[in-house]
């Protein structure tokens, strides 16, 4: 198993510009998750996902948007991204919740 | 809604001492709690978890937590520190539906030789 996959792992965008983070999980798992890292901060659910075609927002979701057509894909989408949005960017996915796995990460800087 | 307190965000201890990384929560709710730990570059991974079954819980490299629900707590605590021990430590809260987990703003622990 490979488990949970984040593509790419680095970016750097221009303000305005958008893009797709793409995180796929081969564990089966119903449950994914995307979190955003910042220093100090530690982690903040962006969207979350029980299911496919299910989703829903978390504490930060301004400026992203997300789908879950499948149950292994659970892709970011940026619009328009700006400074606020550089970050380091996780993907989770969990069976029945209790135990997340998480993806290497991507780390994105806007400029 | 949940959400958990780390105090201390920097812990520096010195190889074999004990270590204690500190949380406590606040749920409306009986909540399920976890710890996480981050090495460099790497994502999240379980350390351990409560949900409601024994209240010390045990977790992997030698870790464990007790929850005490009089003090609204579930302190991480390694008798032995390690030098691989060095990382980041997060803890977590979720309620029972598991739908929403919350970090803490997690503690780096520092491993002096």
């Amino acid at each position: 198993n490979a488990g949970v996959t984040q593509t790419p792992k680095f970016r750097i965008l221009k303000i305005g510009q958008s893009m797709t983070l793409q995180c796929t999980q081969d564990m089966n798992h119903n449950y994914m998750y995307w979190y955003r890292q910042d220093p100090g901060m530690g982690l903040k659910l962006i969207y979350y996902s029980v299911g496919a075609g299910i989703t829903d927002k978390g504490e930060v979701p301004n400026g992203y948007n997300v789908s879950r057509s499948t149950t292994e894909d659970f892709p970011l989408r940026l619009e328009l991204a700006a400074p606020s949005q550089t970050s380091v960017y996780f993907c989770a996915s969990s069976l029945e919740g209790a135990n997340l796995f998480f993806g290497p990460g991507t780390r994105l800087t806007v400029l | 809604a949940q959400s958990v307190t780390q105090l201390g965000s920097h812990v520096s201890v010195s190889e074999g001492a004990l270590v204690l990384l500190r949380c406590n929560y606040s749920s409306s709710v009986p909540p399920y709690l976890f710890w996480y730990v981050q090495y460099p570059n790497q994502g999240l991974q379980l350390l351990l978890k409560y949900t409601s079954a024994a209240t010390l819980v045990k977790g992997i490299n030698g870790f464990e937590a007790e929850f005490k629900k009089s003090e609204t707590s579930f302190h991480l605590t390694k008798p032995s520190a390690h030098m691989s021990d060095a990382a980041e430590y997060f803890c977590a809260v979720s309620d029972r539906s598991y739908q929403k987990v919350t970090f803490g703003i997690g503690t780096k622990l520092q491993v002096i030789p």
